[in-house]
């Protein structure tokens, strides 16, 4: 039962185009979502999140929309970079007070000059 | 940022022996770690989360007595995969996270590379 999914398993974009992730939950209890960049044989780094109060957060050339009736959120990136080719997993949390995150299944960008 | 170190990154081990891998918050107390593993072009799984001087809660499915965990200090947890097999070869990643470092932000370890043969 995945909770949390990520449709599309690739994506290829141009340098200096927009690069959109998409991410789907089913959980209605999901209140807090976050976005992990991850290279090979490397551990995810944070991006960016967002709490089920907002339906955006912008922090530089990130941006994460929230659709809570839709239970989609996505990502996006612009200018996209040739750096920013890797794998992109989304993640929700139910409460506020646990800490622990239900991951996407990955979407892998390139991003070619 | 916070930085989480793991160590070995890369085990390579006979079916039937134990493996221990290290995971360390180096620049922050963590309260809570978790362990993750995560097969080739599929998403991080969530093994267990553990607490500083508790037992560790394992997720459905996970074999406690097979994946052990240790979280002595606020620095350290180990997962031991005891009697390994093929079919636990996998890239095991553990994260750390700390009440003060944000809601729900985990920091992650580079993960471990285990293959048995």
């Amino acid at each position: 039962d995945q909770q949390v999914k990520q449709n599309s398993p690739s994506l290829s974009v141009q340098e200096g185009r927009i690069s959109i992730l998409n991410c789907d939950y089913t959980n209605s209890m999901f209140d807090y979502f976050l976005w992990y960049k991850k290279y090979p044989a490397e551990g995810p780094t944070f991006l960016i999140s967002i709490s089920s109060i907002k339906d955006k957060n912008e922090d530089g050339r990130f941006t994460v929309f929230l659709n809570k009736s839709a239970k989609h959120l996505s990502l996006h990136i612009v200018p996209s970079q040739p750096g920013d080719s890797a794998v992109y997993f989304c993640a929700a949390s139910a409460t506020r007070n646990t800490d622990k995150l239900i991951f996407g299944t990955g979407t892998r960008l390139q991003v070619f000059p | 940022g916070a930085v989480v170190s793991q160590h070995p990154s890369r085990v390579i081990c006979k079916s039937g022996t134990s493996v221990k891998i290290e995971c360390r918050s180096l620049d922050f107390q963590a309260t809570t770690m978790f362990w993750y593993r995560q097969f080739p072009k599929q998403s991080l799984m969530l093994m267990a989360t553990s607490n500083e001087g508790s037992k560790a809660t394992y997720e459905q499915g996970v074999e406690k007595d097979k994946f052990l965990i240790n979280h002595a200090s606020l620095t350290l947890s180990t997962l031991t995969v005891t009697s390994a097999h093929p079919e636990d070869s996998s890239f095991y990643i553990c994260s750390a996270s700390h009440r003060g470092s944000g809601w729900n932000e985990q920091f992650f370890g580079p993960g471990t590379r285990l293959t048995v043969l």
